[in-house]
C-alpha cells in the first residue's frame, strides 16, 4: 500500500459544528503532516508528527487540533470554524524526516458556513 | 526565512514541445527538492525528489536539476502532451526534512 487516504473528500460544516478530518497510512512511514492550500496559493504547513508525538505546530489556531492516536492515523479536529478556514486540507507522509520525500492524501475540501 | 519562486507563474504550449519550468530559493541549505504535480482541487502527486547531494533525477519524459548553490532547479519536460497539463509545484526540504517550503506553481496548459 503506497498511499494516504483522507476522509471525507468534502466537507461542509457550520460555524459552531464539531468535525474531525481523518487520515490513514500504512507505508510504515514515521512522519505525518497536515497541509492547508488555499485556491491558488501554495500549500502552508500546520503541523508535523514525528514518531506519533508532535513536532511543529506553525502557530495553527486553537480551533484546530491535531491527535496522532497511532502511527498510521493522523486527525485533525476542528471546531468553531470561521468561513476564511474554507480550504483544502492536506495530508501527508514520509519515512522520516530523512529527506525521503512526502506522499500526499487527495485533501479534503472544507467549506464553512 | 526560505523563500521558493517559480517561474513563470502560467504557460501554455502547444503539444509536443519540451519546456522547462524554474524554480529559486533563497536559503541554498537545503535538505532535498521535491517536485510535485497537482490537478485541479486534487492533492499532490510526487514527481521527482532530488537530494542536496544530488545533481539531478530523472523520470521517463521529466528531467530535474539542482543547483545549490546558485539557488535553483529545473523541471525540463520533454515532448509535452495535453495530459501533462496540471500545476507544477516545487518544493525545499529544510534540514531534518520536516519543514518544507513550497513555491506558488507554474500552473501549465498543453493544447492538443
Amino acid at each position: 500500500d503506497t498511499e494516504v487516504t483522507q476522509t471525507p473528500k468534502h466537507l461542509v460544516m457550520g460555524m459552531t459544528n464539531k468535525k474531525s478530518l481523518k487520515c490513514e497510512q500504512h507505508m510504515g512511514h514515521r512522519a505525518m503532516y497536515w497541509y492547508k492550500q488555499k485556491a491558488k496559493k501554495p500549500p502552508e504547513l500546520m503541523f508535523v508528527y514525528s514518531y506519533e508525538k508532535l513536532s511543529i505546530n506553525e502557530s495553527v489556531p486553537s480551533r484546530f487540533s491535531p491527535e496522532c492516536p497511532n502511527s498510521s492515523l493522523l486527525n485533525l479536529h476542528l471546531h468553531a470554524l470561521q468561513p476564511e478556514d474554507s480550504a483544502l486540507y492536506l495530508c501527508a507522509s514520509s519515512q522520516t524526516g530523512d529527506g525521503s520525500g512526502y506522499t500526499f492524501g487527495s485533501g479534503t475540501r472544507l467549506t464553512v458556513v | 526565512k526560505q523563500e521558493v519562486t517559480q517561474i513563470p507563474a502560467a504557460l501554455s504550449v502547444p503539444e509536443g514541445e519540451n519546456l522547462v519550468l524554474n524554480c529559486s530559493f533563497t536559503d541554498s541549505a537545503i535538505y532535498n527538492l521535491q517536485w510535485f504535480r497537482q490537478d485541479p482541487g486534487k492533492g499532490l502527486t510526487s514527481l521527482l525528489l532530488i537530494q542536496s547531494s544530488q545533481r539531478e533525477q530523472t523520470s521517463g519524459r521529466l528531467n530535474a536539476s539542482l543547483d545549490k548553490s546558485s539557488g535553483r532547479s529545473t523541471l525540463y519536460i520533454a515532448a509535452s502532451q495535453p495530459g501533462d497539463s496540471a500545476t507544477y509545484l516545487c518544493a525545499a526540504g529544510h534540514t531534518g526534512g520536516f519543514k518544507t517550503i513550497f513555491g506558488a506553481g507554474t500552473r501549465l496548459f498543453v493544447k492538443a
